[in-house]
């Protein structure tokens, strides 16, 4: 079984602060990593994902992540957030699967950004 | 990006009614498309993996004669919540694989859906 933890609920950061968003992952196989953002009442917005290849990846809105093996993490950062990144961002994983058309991708929990002046 | 539309964003029936909710990828083909659902500020649950022209696949629980699921077409994927009863209020958010080799493609997701059953 795959799981994703996200060990935040919350994460408050000043404006033009950097910010690490924590997301850690279990998997038998290879995984696919993945984060999405989404604003209240709205669906999820692509932001980054790790396949394969250079562990740091970087995504949509200069946020980027991390892919660390040995740690089995994927963190989230940005190095300098805005009030307009305030949203809720969910860590996602799945294993590729080679038959039949399922892929589930299994999200953590969310972590709520705040970002104040 | 791709864009997954979703139908309607937001509404309201009596109990005992049905409600539909369309989800469309616009501009890709999808095979897959997956139904999840969200509780106040809770992460997205797997309802059910949604392949066209066959039948859906659902999780552990969730009931398949309560929400019906048919994927019609390459671009359509339908949520019918039948008998809709008040605990059956929630957010269910779609979302569409973009086609890719050994399932890479990306997932977009619908604007999602607010259910309140009266």
């Amino acid at each position: 079984a795959q799981s994703v933890a996200q060990p935040e609920d919350q994460v408050n950061v000043a404006e033009g602060n950097p910010l690490t968003v924590k997301c850690t992952y279990s998997v038998s196989g290879n995984p696919y990593l993945f984060w999405y953002v989404q604003y209240p009442n709205r669906g999820l917005q692509f932001l980054l994902k790790y396949i394969t290849g250079d562990n740091l990846v970087k995504g949509s809105y200069g946020f980027e992540a991390e892919f660390n093996k040995s740690q089995t993490s994927f963190h989230l950062k940005k190095p300098s957030a805005l009030v307009s990144d305030s949203a809720l961002y969910f860590c996602a994983v799945r294993v590729q699967v080679l038959t039949g058309g399922g892929n589930k991708l299994t999200f953590g929990t969310g972590t709520q950004l705040k970002v104040e002046l | 990006g791709a864009v997954v539309s979703q139908h309607p964003s937001r509404v309201i029936c009596k109990s005992g009614t049905s409600v539909k909710i369309e989800c469309r990828s616009l501009d890709f083909q999808a095979t897959t498309m997956f139904w999840y659902r969200q509780f106040p500020k809770q992460s997205l649950m797997l309802m059910a993996t949604s392949n066209e022209g066959s039948k859906a696949t659902y999780e552990q629980g969730v009931e398949k004669d309560k929400f019906l699921i048919n994927h019609a077409s390459l671009t359509l994927s339908t949520l019918t919540v039948t008998s809709a009863h008040p605990e059956d209020s929630s957010f269910y958010i779609c979302s569409a694989r973009e086609p890719g080799p050994s399932g890479t493609g990306e997932l977009f997701f619908g604007e999602g859906s607010r259910l309140t059953v009266l």
